[in-house]
């Protein structure tokens, strides 16, 4: 384990529904992302907290709304979500200003908008 | 625009022999490299790293090389096992960015026993 939990491991939910994705750090880091991993391409950052301050919004739809209420936890809120929205949604945290850059993934979790 | 790139979607080796997975990366000024491994049903895990400054840096069975004149990063498996199958990807970090990293596609990895 890499010490980054996510909840719910698979969710399906319907166009119109309203739901949010979890995710915890248990190593202290200062910094948490959010990535959208699809089939045949590169993984895509969403979101990035640091000191639990956004610092990047990588031209996300606004129907995906981040949150970062502490430094160990991060919500990625859904609503009205499109099909083409179906993807594995991958958390990451790291230590900025340390020598490393290395971002401990979670295990995801698996979308599916019917 | 920026991208990082792998040369082999797919490799398939046999067990014990040696892998080498290659990536393109396209900013040349980017000063940090790093591994990922992808298991099916997890997320992406560290293998090793490497900073611009070397060419080479080795870990446990694992080998990162270094050619920056060419942009070229490639990762080093020996006496390669079913275990390692897998998804890996290369990572590069801009020298702009404090943390951000830009992927690469992904090489699968298929180990015959």
């Amino acid at each position: 384990e890499t010490g980054v939990t996510q909840t719910p491991r698979h969710l399906v939910m319907g166009m119109t529904n309203k739901k949010s994705l979890k995710c915890e750090q248990h190593l202290g880091h200062n910094a948490m992302y959010w990535y959208k991993q699809s089939a045949k391409k590169p993984l895509e950052l969403m979101f990035v907290y640091s000191l639990e301050e956004r610092v990047e919004n990588n031209s996300v739809p606004s129907r995906f709304s981040p949150e970062c209420p502490n430094s160990s936890h991060l919500f990625l809120h859904l609503h009205t979500l499109q099909p083409e929205d179906s993807a594995l949604y991958l958390c990451a945290s790291s230590q900025v200003a340390r020598s490393s850059y290395e971002q401990y993934f979670g295990p995801g979790t698996r979308l599916t908008v019917t | 625009g920026e991208s990082v790139g792998l040369h082999l979607p797919t490799l398939s080796v046999q067990e014990g022999d040696n892998s080498i997975i290659n990536c393109a990366y396209s900013n040349s000024a980017s000063d940090y490299f790093i591994w990922y491994k992808q298991e099916s049903g997890k997320g992406p895990q560290f293998i090793i790293d490497i900073r611009s400054n070397m060419d080479k840096r080795q870990g446990q069975r694992v080998t990162v090389l270094l050619n920056k004149t060419v942009k070229h990063l490639s990762l080093q498996i020996a006496a390669t096992q079913p275990g390692d199958s897998a998804v890996y990807f290369c990572a590069e970090k801009p020298p702009w960015s404090q943390g951000n990293l830009i992927f690469g596609k992904g090489t699968k990895l298929s180990v015959k026993p």
